[in-house]
């Protein structure tokens, strides 16, 4: 079956740490997302990427970074310069058509202790 | 600019009873308009989506949607609720032909009562 894999599902590190959470598709999309989820927020968009080899910031990307070396591939790294990053972190992937209809992985839960 | 605004963080309806969950966009230019359910600690789920056809969308689950151009509304509608539609609800609006991506709301968190 098609469909988009996050991993790890549950995350743990220590402030000061870096932590990269992997997002996988294998739906042939071109554009890959990466949102944070906080209670009452909504969804604020990260990052996007829309080929190989190119990315651009979202709404709020400091403190983060991505890659795009394959088109079924769109790695998260959280860094230390992130000043509040517990959060749920959706990935999502989608054709570039012009509505952008989003499909949705399961979702990492990153917490700071 | 596109913004979306959903009023009512919390719905709570009587399994049974008509669901209806508000949402509110503003954009320049023609929208595409989503409903989204998420079920706890689970990604976003496609509902319904409206892309300029019909202005009444019917959606997976029982629920439907009513495009509404002069109220700048597209709000979410199920006739009878059932336990298993607790969840959280989102609406995100994207303007036709935009270089911009999906823009979300808040979010409405549903409880279905017995």
């Amino acid at each position: 079956d098609g469909g988009i894999t996050q991993s790890p599902k549950y995350l743990f590190r220590k402030e000061g740490q870096n932590v990269t959470l992997s997002c996988e598709q294998n739906l042939n999309h071109d554009a890959m997302y990466w949102y944070r989820q906080d209670p009452g927020q909504g969804l604020r968009l990260i990052y996007y990427s829309q080929i190989v080899n190119d990315f651009q910031k979202g709404d709020i990307a400091e403190g983060y970074s991505v890659s795009r070396e394959k088109k079924e591939s769109f790695p998260l790294t959280v860094t230390s310069a992130q000043k509040n990053p517990t959060a749920f972190y959706l990935c999502a992937s989608s054709l570039l058509s012009d509505s952008r209809e989003l499909f949705f992985g399961e979702g990492s839960r990153l917490t700071v202790l | 600019a596109q913004s979306v605004t959903q009023l009512g963080s919390h719905v709570s309806v009587s399994e049974g009873a008509l669901v209806l969950l508000r949402c509110n966009y503003s954009s320049s230019v023609p929208p595409y308009l989503f409903w989204y359910v998420q079920y706890p600690n689970q990604g976003l789920q496609l509902l319904l989506k409206y892309t300029s056809a019909a202005t009444l969308v019917k959606g997976i689950n029982g629920f439907e949607a009513e495009f509404k151009k002069s109220e700048t509304s597209f709000h979410l509608t199920k006739p009878s609720a059932h336990m298993s539609d607790a969840a959280e609800y989102f609406c995100a609006v994207r303007p036709s032909g935009s270089a911009r991506q999906l823009t979300f709301g808040s979010g409405t968190q549903l409880t279905v009562l017995p």
